[in-house]
């Protein structure tokens, strides 16, 4: 079954300190991943998928098929993105079936 | 563009009452997902329409959820009846084909 792990469930890093949350997924096949993010008070939403290998808000993800990683980074963490991420895998196809991982709160300390 | 819209926000029963969520998606969206989150946990998929149809409703506990969206637009989920378990938030989602999925606010259930 497809299984997606994030390790942690809370980072703590000071403003501008670099940020890697990890995230590691189980699909064999080509797999689409995803990360969702969701700040305090507001709906989850898309913050980047890995086809589309552009930065958002300054984060980015590369997807390792040999380690089946999709690690979010950031080079200098703010303040606002202080927030719970959700690392995301689908099998594409027909169902575009979301599987997400357990989420890890990001918090950056002033 | 508006959003995928749910109702209600929160939600308290008691157990072994009956509960029902509505959720309108995106105009033109025609893939629709009903997700469950227990708390401390990442979203489940429970059921997945698309249009009128249903694509995927292999986690939903068919004994006590269903779900509709009879006009391929709106939809409903039911609980009938809750169990203490069943306490989560209920979050909708809507997409075009293939395509990244919206959420909407979802309904934060508790079971007394």
């Amino acid at each position: 079954a497809q299984r997606v792990t994030q390790p942690e469930k809370l980072l703590s890093v000071f403003k501008g300190a670099p940020v890697e949350l990890k995230c590691n997924y189980s699909y064999s096949g080509s797999p689409e991943l995803f990360w969702y993010v969701q700040y305090s008070r507001q709906r989850l939403q898309l913050l980047l998928r890995h086809i589309s290998r552009e930065s958002i808000k300054g984060f980015t993800a590369d997807l390792n098929k040999g380690e089946t990683s999709f690690h979010l980074k950031k080079p200098f963490a703010q303040e606002e993105d202080s927030a719970m991420y959700y690392c995301a895998e689908s099998n594409g196809g027909a169902t575009n079936k979301l599987i997400f991982g357990t989420g890890t709160l990001l918090a950056v300390q002033p | 563009e508006a959003g995928v819209a749910q109702s209600p926000r929160y939600k308290i029963i008691e157990k072994r009452q009956s509960v029902a969520f509505w959720c309108n998606p995106i105009s033109g969206h025609a893939t629709l997902y009903w997700y469950q989150q227990i708390l401390g946990q990442g979203p489940k998929l429970l059921i997945q329409f698309q249009n009128n149809g249903v694509v995927d409703d292999s986690q939903l506990p068919k004994d006590r959820f269903s779900a509709e969206r009879l006009k391929g637009v709106d939809s409903t989920l039911k609980i009938q009846p809750a169990k203490l378990e069943d306490s989560a938030v209920y979050l909708c989602a809507s997409s075009l084909l293939g395509q990244p999925q919206h959420f909407g606010d979802g309904t934060r259930l508790s079971i007394l």
